[in-house]
C-alpha cells in the first residue's frame, strides 16, 4: 500500500486566493483526520471523518476552513480566503476503524505558505 | 485548563544510553496514550498504544510506562543509536467527545550522539 497519499506537497500563494489541499488515505480505513502543525502551537486537529460523515469539527479555526469527504477513498481541505497566519504543516491522518483506539497513520503533509 | 506538557523541547544523549522522555497531563482522563516519532520533513508514525489500565508497554527498544495517579507517561529508548535521533510526540485519547480525537503534545527533540 502506498500509505495515505497528500498533494500538493508544497503550496505557495497569496493572501485571498482559496487553496485546497487533498488527500486519499489508506484503502479500507474508516476514519480520517486533517491536521495542522506549527512550532507555536504543536500538532492541533481540524476535524475527523468517520466512514466519510464528520465527526468532530470543533477544531476548525474558522468559517474560512471546510472540509469534504465525498467518497471513502478522497478528502479535501479548503481555505477560503486564506491569510498569512494559515501558514503550516498540515497533514491528513487515517485509522483503521471507526470509534476504536487505532494507530493513525500519518501522510507527508502539505507545507503550505501564504504571502 | 488542560495542558499536555512533554518534558522538554530538546534532550541530547550519548550513544548507547537509556533516553527517557516525559509526558505530563492535567485535566484530562484519558483512555490511553501513543508514542509517535516525527522526523524532519515526514508526518508523525506510530509507535506505541498503552490504554489506562496498562502500567506498561515494551516493543524491542522501547518501554512506555502510564500512570494516571501521577499523570505521566514515560518513554524509553534503551541503547540509544544516532538513527533514533528524531521528534517524539505524545497523543491523548479522552473518555466522552468522539473517539480517534487525538490531542497531542509539542514533543521533545532526541539528539543521540555519536
Amino acid at each position: 500500500d502506498a500509505g495515505v497519499i497528500q498533494s500538493p506537497r508544497h503550496e505557495v500563494t497569496e493572501m485571498g486566493q482559496e487553496v485546497t489541499l487533498r488527500c486519499k488515505p489508506i484503502s479500507g480505513h474508516n476514519s480520517l483526520f486533517w491536521y495542522r502543525q506549527t512550532m507555536m502551537r504543536g500538532l492541533e486537529l481540524l476535524i475527523y471523518f468517520n466512514n466519510n460523515v464528520p465527526i468532530d469539527d470543533s477544531g476548525m479555526p474558522e468559517d474560512r476552513f471546510s472540509a469534504k469527504m465525498p467518497n471513502a477513498s478522497f478528502s479535501t481541505l479548503k481555505i477560503q480566503p486564506s491569510e498569512p497566519r494559515d501558514s503550516a504543516v498540515y497533514f491528513c491522518a487515517s485509522s483503521p476503524l471507526a470509534g476504536s483506539p487505532n494507530e493513525q497513520y500519518f501522510g507527508p503533509g502539505t507545507r503550505l505558505t501564504v504571502t | 485548563s488542560q495542558k499536555i506538557e512533554q518534558n522538554s523541547e530538546a534532550l541530547n544523549i550519548q550513544e548507547g544510553k537509556t533516553a527517557t522522555l516525559t509526558c505530563n497531563y492535567t485535566n484530562y482522563s484519558p483512555a490511553y496514550l501513543q508514542w509517535y516519532r516525527q522526523d524532519p520533513g515526514r508526518g508523525p508514525v506510530f509507535l506505541l498504544l498503552i490504554r489506562e489500565n496498562e502500567k506498561e508497554k515494551r516493543k524491542e527498544r522501547l518501554k512506555v510506562t502510564f500512570d494516571t495517579t501521577l499523570k505521566q507517561s514515560l518513554f524509553h529508548i534503551t541503547a540509544s543509536q544516532p538513527a533514533d535521533s528524531a521528534t517524539y510526540l505524545c497523543a491523548l485519547a479522552t473518555y466522552g467527545g468522539s473517539q480517534g480525537n487525538l490531542i497531542f503534545g509539542k514533543g521533545t527533540k532526541l539528539s543521540v550522539k555519536p
